[in-house]
């Protein structure tokens, strides 16, 4: 059974590029979260995808944005990058029912420069 | 605003020790309960969930629960250095959409 898969692994940006990430989930599950991890924040929620619809947002500014196609994978993108946007962005996925466990893809680490 | 804390460590261990990973967490309607661990530089990996109150083994993992004292507990048996990693605690509410996790706690298991 296929894990969850992000691509890419690495970027490198330049500061008020924009970057658009790929999450293809588990086979089956509906549910996409993203999740942004850096040194001094830890994983901080940026949204949650179900079913094409955003069902939960984290605090974050609206540059960054997403969304979920037909087959769950989902896409996140950020505008306007900033140094600060540095991070692993991570996307976990589950069947999205209460109780239900998510498995994480290996991230994207990018870098803005 | 629902939050998970954890001791941030590090928390070192010899080989073969127990290692107890705390956590806590502030929303009492949380229902579901996860422990992950990860390595420097990769995603985390879940190790447990937990529902209900009390434990739940898992080869040498054990997690505890309790709901009233909103706390919750990972117990790691005969520790190896290969367990040297970051737990991260996970919460996750009535509705089932949405995870926090608390900072994690770094482990050290000494040889």
């Amino acid at each position: 059974k296929a894990g969850v898969t992000q691509t890419p692994r690495y970027l490198i940006k330049t500061r008020g590029q924009q970057v658009t990430l790929s999450c293809s989930p588990i086979s089956g599950h509906r549910s996409v979260s993203w999740y942004q991890q850096t040194p001094g924040q830890g994983l901080q929620f940026l949204f949650e995808y179900f079913s094409e619809t955003q069902r939960n947002k984290g605090n974050f500014p609206g540059r960054f944005s997403g969304r979920q196609f037909s087959n769950s994978r989902s896409e996140m993108n950020v505008s306007t990058l900033e140094l600060g946007d540095s991070a692993l962005y991570l996307c976990a996925s589950s069947f999205g029912q209460q109780g239900a466990e998510a498995f994480f893809g290996q991230g994207t680490r990018l870098t803005v420069v | 605003q629902k939050e998970v804390e954890q001791n941030s460590g590090p928390l070192s261990v010899p080989e073969g020790a127990i290692a107890s990973l705390n956590c806590t967490y502030s929303d009492r309607g949380s229902q579901s309960f996860f422990w992950y661990r990860q390595y420097s530089g990769k995603s985390p990996e879940l190790i447990m969930s937990i529902y209900s109150n009390g434990d739940k083994e898992d080869g040498r993992f054990t997690a505890q629960l309790n709901k009233a004292s909103q706390y919750v507990s990972l117990l790691i048996r005969d520790s190896q250095p290969s367990d040297s990693a970051t737990y991260l605690c996970a919460v996750n509410d009535n509705y089932g959409q949405n995870f926090v996790f608390g900072p994690g706690t770094r482990l050290s298991v000494l040889p």
